[in-house]
């Protein structure tokens, strides 16, 4: 059980709606970052969150924003969605600004996201 | 641009045998290399991790081997058990221009232990 809970599980979406993901980080746990998980494909980092504010980012464009909230819990929003957008998108939290410097980062099970 | 090269593919070994994926990476900013086991339908699952200043780490039936001159990591199971059949990922990490450690992770490989 690593206390890293994502919601929903699962979620279809239409091609140029918008989508809201939340992620709630384990106890302790200030930082939050973000993966996109496409299907057979390793994570790709898209942004990392830490005490509210956004301090590193993947190549991801502008469309995929992300908010932390002062409980470190955190959103993923992605406008204007497009059907490569489909995938499984992975919520990671840990402890430090820089969180995978020597120190567990701990994934939720995911949201699968089926863009149609 | 891949930066962190995984093989093999999938991989088949018979239970009780020696499971060994390898890793191969470009960035020489990168310092920290976890190896990650995902299960379907689950988020993945940190293994092991070794930074570049031990040529090996073993925790249990998992060892890191690193060549910090080739640039390249890899994955020891001994004594393969059918629960470990899994997708396993190797990453990397290391400062960023922005400072944030991301992840970079391999493709994965699709580990399947025969009883």
């Amino acid at each position: 059980e690593t206390g890293v809970t994502q919601s929903p599980t699962h979620l279809i979406k239409t091609r140029g709606q918008q989508v809201t993901l939340r992620c709630s980080s384990q106890s302790g746990h200030n930082t939050v970052s973000w993966y996109q998980q496409a299907l057979g494909q390793g994570p790709q980092f898209i942004f990392q969150y830490y005490r509210e504010e956004e301090n590193g980012r993947g190549n991801f464009p502008p469309r995929f924003s992300g908010l932390q909230f002062p409980n470190y819990s955190s959103e993923l929003n992605v406008n204007a969605l497009e059907l490569d957008d489909s995938a499984l998108y992975l919520c990671a939290s840990s402890l430090g600004r820089s969180p995978l410097r020597g120190t567990e980062a701990f994934f939720g099970q995911g949201t699968r996201l089926t863009v149609v | 641009q891949q930066q962190v090269k995984q093989s093999p593919q999938s991989l088949i070994v018979q239970k009780g045998g020696i499971s060994i994926i390898n890793c191969a990476y470009e960035n020489t900013a990168f310092d920290y290399f976890p190896w990650y086991q995902q299960f379907p339908g689950k988020g993945p699952a940190l293994l092991i991790a070794i930074r570049p200043d031990v040529s090996e780490k073993k925790e249990g039936r998992f060892t890191i081997s690193f060549n910090k001159s080739a640039k390249q990591f890899s994955l020891h199971i001994m004594d393969s058990q059918p629960g470990d059949s899994a997708t396993y990922f190797c990453a990397a990490s290391g400062l960023s221009g922005g400072g944030a450690d991301g992840l970079t992770f391999g493709k994965g490989t699709h580990l399947i232990i025969q009883p």
